[in-house]
């Protein structure tokens, strides 16, 4: 399969916990896009890298976020502290150096 | 920044009828205009997408269309069956970075 890939695709914890999820965009794909998608909602987004480089960072992302591309290729979100209100689909997407965005399955995330 | 709003929230066809599917956006510097559709449980699958450089696209019984005057541009899909049955999002995307502000989504139902 040569799409976007996401771990794990499901995640229950704890409030308080943190958690991590990972993305693996498509092979050479140089941008790489976080969104997060709540029940009826559409995607929102949270961040963006181009390459390794965090060039971008929505509102919505707290101090309690956050993501890494460390070598361009996969990245990480990670969520400390988890809250109740972060409960969601977390979207990760990829794109060549043009503006069509591939999306991954997704990380459903419950914080009970 | 960006804001796109959609129309209907949901449609309901009969197999074979025609859906159509606005949106409207603010920004007048945004480009770049997808539509997305997310079986339940799915990840968002780009179908169709346009630019600010043209009017109208077509790809089988799917069509796009565009009026960068009046900031609104539309879905439309012909002969309708019932695995379209689905959420469609439209998206409008800013000139910088690319990220998509999406709108609220609408679920078409065909039914048999």
């Amino acid at each position: 399969d040569t799409g976007v890939s996401q771990n794990p695709r499901h995640k229950i914890t704890k409030r308080g916990q943190n958690v991590t999820f990972r993305c693996d965009p498509i092979s050479e794909h140089n941008r790489l896009y976080w969104y997060r998608q709540t029940l009826g909602q559409g995607p929102e987004f949270l961040t963006y890298f181009q390459n390794e480089a965090q060039l971008e960072k929505s509102r919505l992302l707290s101090d309690r976020f956050s993501a890494e591309r460390p070598k361009g290729s996969f990245s990480t979100l990670e969520i400390q502290r988890t809250e109740q209100g972060d409960s969601a689909m977390y979207l990760c997407a990829s794109s060549p150096n043009s503006v069509e965005q591939y999306f991954g399955p997704g990380t459903r995330l419950t914080v009970t | 920044g960006e804001n796109v709003e959609q129309h209907p929230s949901t449609l309901s066809v009969q197999e074979g009828d025609s859906a159509v599917i606005k949106c409207t956006y603010s920004d007048s510097a945004s480009n770049y205009f997808p539509w997305y559709k997310q079986e339940l449980g799915k990840r968002p699958q780009l179908i169709i997408d346009i630019r600010s450089n043209v009017g109208e696209k077509k790809d089988q019984r799917i069509a796009v269309t565009l009026n960068k005057t009046a900031k609104h541009f539309s879905l439309h899909i012909t002969e309708t069956q019932p695995e379209d049955s689905a959420v469609y999002f439209c998206a409008a995307s800013d000139t910088g970075f690319q990220k998509l502000v999406f709108g609220t989504g609408t679920r078409l139902l065909v039914s048999p």
